[in-house]
């Protein structure tokens, strides 16, 4: 049983560049959630991907974008890059929604916007 | 609204010391309550979760918390730290919408003295 793998784990984008980070769910799992962890705090919650419909969005702008595909992998993208931007981004995956089934986390990409 | 808090930013101890990281949450119903472990470049692992019952939860690694409803807390501890126990803990609420998303606390840093 594969985990969570995330791609790429490092990155480095210019201020107003765009940017995507793809997720690979573990096999059986068909929800993606995907966290904004900046440097010193906690993870924050983007939004979460349910048999590819977006199932709630934390307080993040439109420029946040994510898609889920029929293998249950995703994408986050984020468009108009900002200095705040940098930070871990983890995605986790769960067989239900949510904690509920049980999240699996990846080890995250690290964004750095320059 | 729900939060999460980790008063203790850094702690350290010596290794073979007992262990209690503190954790506070804000929540009006029984909350969902969990333990995560980072260590660097590494995603979330869960030690322990808590939904309901026994107050007093047994988790990997040797690790056990205690839900205390009259003080909003849910305390790690650990009676004998090692020094691979040196890491990132955060406490986290799960929410009961319909995302079933985590709230985080910033995180307790552990550092283990030899």
């Amino acid at each position: 049983e594969t985990g969570v793998t995330q791609s790429p784990t490092h990155l480095i984008k210019t201020r107003g560049q765009q940017v995507t980070l793809r997720c690979s769910s573990q096999s059986g799992h068909n929800t993606v959630s995907w966290y904004q962890q900046a440097l010193g705090q906690g993870p924050q919650f983007i939004f979460q991907y349910y048999r590819e419909e977006e199932n709630g969005r934390g307080n993040f702008p439109p420029r946040f974008s994510g898609l889920q595909f029929p293998n249950y992998s995703s994408e986050l993208n984020v468009n108009a890059l900002e200095l705040d931007d940098s930070a871990l981004y983890l995605c986790a995956s769960s067989s239900d929604r949510g904690y509920v089934g049980g999240y699996t986390f990846g080890s995250g990409t690290r964004l750095t916007v320059v | 609204a729900q939060s999460v808090t980790q008063p203790d930013i850094h702690i350290t101890v010596s290794e073979g010391a007992s262990l209690e990281l503190r954790c506070n949450y804000s929540y009006g119903a029984t909350p969902y309550l969990f333990w995560y472990v980072q260590s660097p470049g590494q995603g979330l692992q869960l030690l322990l979760k808590y939904f309901s019952g026994d107050t007093l939860v047994q988790g990997i690694k040797g690790f056990e918390a205690e839900f205390k409803r009259s003080q909003s807390s849910f305390n790690l501890r650990k009676p004998s730290v090692h020094w691979s126990d040196a890491a990132e803990y955060f406490c986290a609420v799960g929410t009961m919408d319909s995302s079933y998303k985590l709230i985080f606390g910033s995180g307790t840093r552990l550092l283990v003295r030899p």
